[in-house]
């Protein structure tokens, strides 16, 4: 069980907005940055949302976020077949002392 | 620019000890930035298992933290990762990265560590 919860899956049409969602608490992104990455099948994960919703040299503006008391989103707009992939957001547990990760959501671009 | 490199035994031996480096090119390890390992279990999701700092300040996963440990070889620009008493269940891909903002980037290719007999 991740400290960190996400939506197994999500899909949506190419061209079309998708969001996924990442619910924790004041311990963790009610208080820490959240990061969001993409795992394409068979590579190591990707940074695409550092800061909330700073987005690292290279990453395409259809990538955003965003985050809301203790929750955080994760926008793809202008869906391709390319961003099918396994998407996972983290932070730090101030709690814990250590990072956490969401238990990952699949996106299916239909 | 940054790279990293994870290097290993790729089969270990139930009790024994899983060990792994990780050598970073493009980048002084003894810079800013904090340096971390993440497992991922074959089929799963990603398991945050500890960061440090150059100076030797470590964090590890509560679950882990009895069996973890992580340093750092500034001379050599490389930082390590030992685990105890390895068990099936820590069969994974193992991936070392860079840290910063409580963000890892980037990320090594990784390297699949098998525990069995």
């Amino acid at each position: 069980q991740s400290v960190l919860t996400q939506p197994p899956s999500v899909s949506a049409a190419p061209g079309q907005k998708v969001t996924i969602s990442c619910s924790g608490s004041s311990s963790n992104i009610g208080n820490n940055y959240v990061s969001w990455y993409q795992q394409l099948p068979g590579t190591a994960p990707k940074l695409l949302i550092y800061g909330d919703n700073k987005r690292p040299s290279g990453i395409p503006d259809r990538f955003s976020g965003s985050k809301s008391g203790t929750s955080a989103t994760l926008g793809i707009t202008g869906l391709q077949t390319g961003d099918e992939a396994d998407y996972y957001c983290g932070t730090w547990d101030t709690s814990l002392s250590a990072g956490v990760f969401g238990g990952g959501t699949k996106l299916t671009v239909l | 620019q940054v790279q990293l490199q994870e290097s290993g035994p790729g089969l270990v031996k139930p009790s024994e000890t899983l060990s792994l480096t990780c050598s970073v090119s493009g980048y002084s390890i003894s810079s800013d930035y904090f340096w971390g390992w993440i497992r991922q279990p074959p089929g799963k999701g990603l398991e945050w298992i500890g960061r440090m700092y150059h100076s030797g300040t470590a964090y590890y996963n509560p679950s882990l933290r009895s069996r973890v440990t992580m340093s750092v070889d500034t001379s050599k620009n490389k930082f390590s990762l030992k685990l105890t008493s390895v068990t099936a269940a820590d069969t994974a891909v193992y991936y070392c990265s860079r840290g910063f903002y409580q963000a890892f980037d980037p990320w090594g290719q990784g390297t699949l560590v098998t525990v069995s007999s």
